[in-house]
């Protein structure tokens, strides 16, 4: 069966420290993988989705970027972190090529930045 | 770009009462729609989906027709109990792009 490990579960940084939070998919192969920042009163916002290996798209333009070096790993980093940047990291996944699949989410990562 | 609107919540209800949460979207091409929910301290979970134009997705009691002549997709249930409350989010698969994308969610609330 298919799972989905995100790690940490939860972060404190300090303003202008680096960022990298990783999620693995097993037990699939080419699945696409999705970052979205969860924050009260804005839902759930992409940040970024990748259809394959090395290739990533970003939605919203921000201090964050995303990387994926193998097919079933996902990292979001980002070199300096803002205050701005807190909030609940979700990793999500589904098929690839399956557009009518429901997402699997990971168990988040929430991130306070002091 | 791609866009999903959500009315704003929250939305209160006593148990029994008709629900309707409003999703309208905006996409180039015809994406599939999907209804997400999250109940209190759980991750998000898929609640029912439609693929094409005038499908009916249903799960739980809710239903959600794809409407593209007014490109809408409503929530709706006759009878809310009070295990229903929860957040709720809209949500469009752009099929060109692979991309999914996420109303902001309504809280809906319900009391005996």
């Amino acid at each position: 069966s298919q799972t989905i490990h995100q790690w940490p579960a939860t972060l404190v940084q300090p303003v202008g420290s680096p960022l990298s939070l990783e999620c693995t998919v097993e037990g699939t192969s080419n699945p696409n993988l999705y970052w979205y920042r969860q924050a009260a009163g804005r839902g759930l916002q992409l940040l970024f989705y990748s259809v394959g290996i090395g290739q990533i798209s970003s939605e919203v333009p921000q201090n964050l970027s995303a990387s994926r070096p193998q097919d079933r790993q996902f990292i979001l980093s980002s070199k300096k972190l803002l205050l701005s940047d807190s909030g609940f990291y979700l990793c999500a996944w589904r098929p690839g090529q399956s557009l009518n699949e429901k997402l699997f989410f990971g168990s988040g990562t929430q991130l306070s930045v002091l | 770009g791609d866009s999903v609107t959500q009315m704003e919540g929250p939305v209160t209800l006593s148990e029994e009462a008709f629900l309707t949460i409003n999703c309208t979207y905006t996409a180039t091409g015809y994406p599939s729609l999907f209804w997400y929910v999250q109940y209190p301290g759980e991750g998000l979970q898929l609640l029912l989906k439609a693929t094409k134009a005038d499908d009916k997705g249903s799960n739980k009691g809710f239903e959600a027709t794809y409407r593209k002549e007014t490109t809408s997709f409503h929530l709706e249930k006759g009878s809310v109990q009070v295990s229903d409350s929860a957040v709720y989010f809209c949500a469009l698969s752009d099929r060109d792009t692979d991309k999914l994308i996420f109303g902001t969610g309504t809280r809906l609330q319900v009391f005996p």
